[in-house]
């Protein structure tokens, strides 16, 4: 009964590189949300997703970064030209149906560094 | 502009006693409060609920109590064990559809020592 996977756990990035983090929800679930932990900071919403469409992307920064939900496959956290500020701890979550607070489980996160 | 506050970083308590933990909100908009544990190299994992409509929820060892005039909630756990080493997340959200937007503190670590 596998969790939320998240891979990898880390990433280094060199400034102007491109990240990319994957995200596998739950067996059955089909809602996947993307929350960024800052350092000295709580976590903080980026994005929802259901299967193939964005349905809340209020949180994430509108310009480098994009998420995606495809048909198959893991949801997609992507960065284009990472800067230092994006250093941090990317956390998905998945959920059944929408959720409340109580029906998101997390991942384990993947920390990414900015060199 | 930090609208949820965990104002402290850490916390030691000896085996057996009660640990406190608190937090303190500032938009009266949330009237659905959560908290999470966090262990090292883990995601967060949920802990326990409180409703705006209730004043005190519990389960087992651990019980929230919420004062909506003061904006301020409180995690306590009796007897700490030495498992519940973790850092500890107080979250808010608004009820209704967009309650998967969780509002998080900063965490505070709790140390329990045997």
């Amino acid at each position: 009964n596998a969790g939320v996977m998240q891979n990898p756990r880390h990433l280094v990035r060199r400034r102007g590189q491109e990240a990319r983090l994957r995200c596998s929800p739950m067996k059955g679930h089909s809602h996947v949300y993307w929350y960024r932990q800052l350092p000295e900071e709580g976590l903080k919403f980026m994005v929802y997703l259901q299967k193939e469409n964005i349905i809340d992307e209020s949180g994430m920064p509108k310009e480098r970064f994009s998420a995606e939900f495809p048909k198959e496959g893991p949801s997609i956290l992507r960065i284009q030209q990472v800067v230092r500020g994006d250093s941090a701890a990317y956390f998905c979550a998945s959920s059944r149906h929408q959720g409340d607070g109580e029906k998101l489980f997390f991942g384990s996160g993947t920390q990414l560094s900015v060199l | 502009d930090q609208q949820v506050k965990q104002n402290s970083p850490s916390l030691s308590v000896q085996e057996g006693r009660i640990s406190i933990l608190n937090c303190d909100y500032t938009n009266s908009m949330f009237d659905y409060f959560l908290w999470y544990k966090k262990y090292p190299a883990e995601g967060p994992t949920f802990l326990i609920s409180i409703s705006s409509i209730k004043d005190k929820n519990e389960d087992g060892r651990f019980t929230v109590f919420l004062n909506k005039s003061a904006k301020h909630l409180s995690l306590h756990i009796v007897p700490s064990q030495p498992g519940d080493s973790a850092v500890y997340f107080c979250a808010a959200t608004g009820s209704g559809a967009g309650s998967y937007q969780l509002t998080f503190g900063k965490g505070t670590k709790l140390s329990v020592i045997p």
